[in-house]
Order: structure tokens, then C-alpha cells, then sequence
């Protein structure tokens, strides 16, 4: 069945540092990707998605690209705020008769330090 | 925003107790799924209701089951609660006439059952 590995946390990084989140996927078929972000005590909220091979997605300076050979969709921020403190979940879904369900990863925990 | 609404926000019951949820979507989501997101994990897929009929269960017993209503709410019930219920129960739905693949959380439920 279709899977999503990603990276363990808490990554604890400093203010303006790069960030990088290791997320590597297996499906069946072509599945689109995408990473969420949760903050505390709050519901998921759509970062970014990528639909087919190379595309890249993007939003708030978040990056990740869809690397089919690879079968990775890792995240980047250039320069992460405090703001960016969440955690992230990394997730795949492919469109069948039953339904697209979203398929998860673990979740990795951010922490921005001032 | 998503638009996507849950109720209520915070319930605890005692083992052995049932427990229905709510959701509401925007107009024209005609899609709704229920995830559950146990402490420190990745959301795991309950099922997928599509105009008003089950679309794809994860690995959950019958106990959990579902409602979707012609005004775009639906429900998730459970029935003889166990302590492992606990979570934070989130909705999620799709909106027509877009791409089917990206699912637009609400806030969550967050149940304890003690």
C-alpha cells in the first residue's frame, strides 16, 4: 500500500537559518504530493501540492520538488521565521474508484528560535 | 480559511459511551472525509462520503461510522468509545469543479475518553 516517510524532529533551528524536511513516498500509481502545516492547537492547513514529476510547488517561501525517480518531495524555506514554528506533515493521494484518500507521514516538529 | 467548520471544538466522554461529530463544508463540497489524528502522529484516514454515500474506509471497525447530508454537513459517530479514541478528529473536503485531489481541513474535534 501507499506509504510517506519523513524526517523524525524536533529540528530546533535559529531564526533567518535554512530549512530542509526529508519526505520520501511509495505508490502504486502517480500520486500528487503535498505538505500541510499545523500549528498548535489547530486543524491542517495546505502549504504546497505537486501533481506530476518535476513539477515544484510553492507558497510563504516554501519550496518542495516532486522527484519521481527519487520518490522524495522534500521541503525548503531559504530563511525560516519564528512564525514558521509547526509542525509538518508530508502526504500523498491517489485518485481511484474508492475514493482519494490522503495517506500521511509521521510529522516532522520545527522549532524557530529568535 | 477553508470554510470548513467542526463541532464542537473540545468533548471528553467515558469508555463505553457514544459520541457523534460534526462537520460542515462550504457550499459544493461534495466531498467530505474524517481523519483521526492520535497524539504526536500523522492523521489516519477513517473514510470518504461522496454525495451522501460511503467512498473508501480506512482500517477502522464499524463501530466508526458516517453520515453526509444533501446541505453539505456530515457526521462521524462512534459507538462504545475506548480509551484509544482519544484524538483529535478532523474533517476534511473537497471542492467541485477543482482539481479532486486537495482536501481542505476544518479545525478539528478534539475527544478524550476516559
Amino acid at each position: 500500500g501507499d506509504s510517506v516517510t519523513q524526517m523524525e524532529g524536533p529540528v530546533t533551528l535559529s531564526e533567518e537559518a535554512f530549512l530542509t524536511i526529508n519526505c520520501t513516498y511509495t505508490a502504486t500509481g502517480y500520486p500528487s504530493l503535498f505538505w500541510y502545516v499545523q500549528y498548535p492547537g489547530e486543524g491542517l492547513q495546505l502549504l504546497l501540492k505537486a501533481t506530476k514529476a518535476d513539477d515544484k510547488g510553492s507558497n510563504k517561501g516554501f519550496e518542495a520538488t516532486y522527484r519521481k525517480e527519487t520518490t522524495s518531495f522534500h521541503l525548503e524555506k531559504g530563511s525560516v521565521q519564528v512564525s514558521d514554528s509547526a509542525v509538518y506533515f508530508c502526504a500523498l493521494t491517489e485518485l481511484k474508484a474508492a475514493g482519494n484518500k490522503l495517506t500521511f507521514g509521521g510529522g516532522t516538529r520545527v522549532l524557530v528560535k529568535p | 480559511e477553508t470554510g470548513v467548520t467542526q463541532s464542537p471544538t473540545h468533548l471528553i466522554k467515558t469508555r463505553g459511551q457514544q459520541v457523534t461529530l460534526r462537520c460542515s463544508s462550504q457550499s459544493g463540497h461534495n466531498t467530505v472525509s474524517w481523519y483521526q489524528q492520535a497524539l504526536g502522529q500523522g492523521p489516519q484516514f477513517i473514510f470518504q462520503y461522496y454525495r451522501e454515500e460511503e467512498n473508501g474506509r480506512g482500517n477502522f471497525p464499524p463501530r466508526f461510522s458516517g453520515l453526509q447530508f444533501p446541505n453539505y454537513s456530515s457526521e462521524l459517530n462512534v459507538n462504545a468509545l475506548e480509551l484509544d479514541d482519544s484524538a483529535l478528529y478532523l474533517c476534511a473536503s473537497t471542492l467541485a469543479g477543482t482539481s479532486t485531489d486537495t482536501q481542505y481541513f476544518g479545525p478539528g474535534t478534539r475527544l478524550t475518553v476516559l
